[in-house]
């Protein structure tokens, strides 16, 4: 079954630290991928996304993300975290099945400590 | 670019009453926009996917009777909530695809939301 799994339900990082939030997904060939960020009460926001290319994957706010297809994953960093990006961080996958509809993960609640 | 709008933001209802919310796509024609609900510090899950001049297509255990949807132009999805109860209470999302191809042709614009309380 197509599946997008985000293990991390909850982390918590020092301002300044750097950041990683998982993602994995089970589907048949390599769909296209992204991230989205949701602050509380408010509606989502494409940090960016993967189709083809180059895995290494530049977006807004200065977060990455890389895709290994070894490991079916699609790992979102960022160097140094500020406050303001303490939100909900959601993993998408579309394709296969799905079409042109979001498989959205779990999400990971990212908090940031002073 | 690529906006898309949802109307209201948040609505508030008696239980048995119905609401509508509304999804736009201000600057640019969707032929296909996506409902999804989110529950409370819960992911967002796929309600139906609706195409312009077509019915509906929803995913398994989601009511069509209940959830009624209407994409009558390439720039407006509307879901009604009919006969509402308090576990219709929810996050609605709405997000629609550029069918011209701003951004790449499949990526999804989303809508801020509109929060659904039934009393």
């Amino acid at each position: 079954a197509q599946s997008v799994t985000q293990p991390d339900i909850h982390i918590t990082v020092s301002e300044g630290a750097s950041l990683e939030l998982r993602c994995n997904y089970s589907y048949g060939a390599t769909p296209y991928l992204f991230w989205y960020v949701q602050s509380p009460g408010q509606g989502l926001q494409l940090l960016l996304k993967y189709f083809s290319g180059d895995t290494l994957v530049q977006g807004i706010k200065g977060f990455e993300a890389e895709f290994k297809r070894s490991q079916s994953s699609f790992n979102l960093r960022k160097p140094s975290v500020h406050w303001s990006d303490a939100a909900e961080y959601f993993c998408a996958v579309q394709g296969g099945n799905s079409g042109y509809a979001l498989n959205f993960g779990k999400g990971t609640s990212l908090l940031v400590t002073p | 670019g690529a906006v898309v709008s949802q109307h209201p933001s948040w609505v508030i209802c008696k239980s048995g009453t119905s609401v509508k919310i509304e999804c736009r796509s201000l600057d640019f024609q969707a032929t296909t926009m996506f409902w999804y609900r989110q529950f409370p510090k819960q992911s967002l899950m796929l309600m139906a996917t609706s195409n312009e001049g077509s019915k509906a297509t929803y995913e398994q255990g989601v009511e069509k009777d209940k959830f009624l949807i209407n994409h009558a132009s390439l720039t407006l999805s509307t879901l009604t909530v009919t006969s509402a109860h308090p576990e219709d209470s929810s996050f609605y999302i709405c997000s629609a695809r550029d069918i011209s191809g701003q951004g790449a042709n499949n990526e999804q614009f989303f809508g801020p939301g509109t929060r659904l309380t039934v009393l």
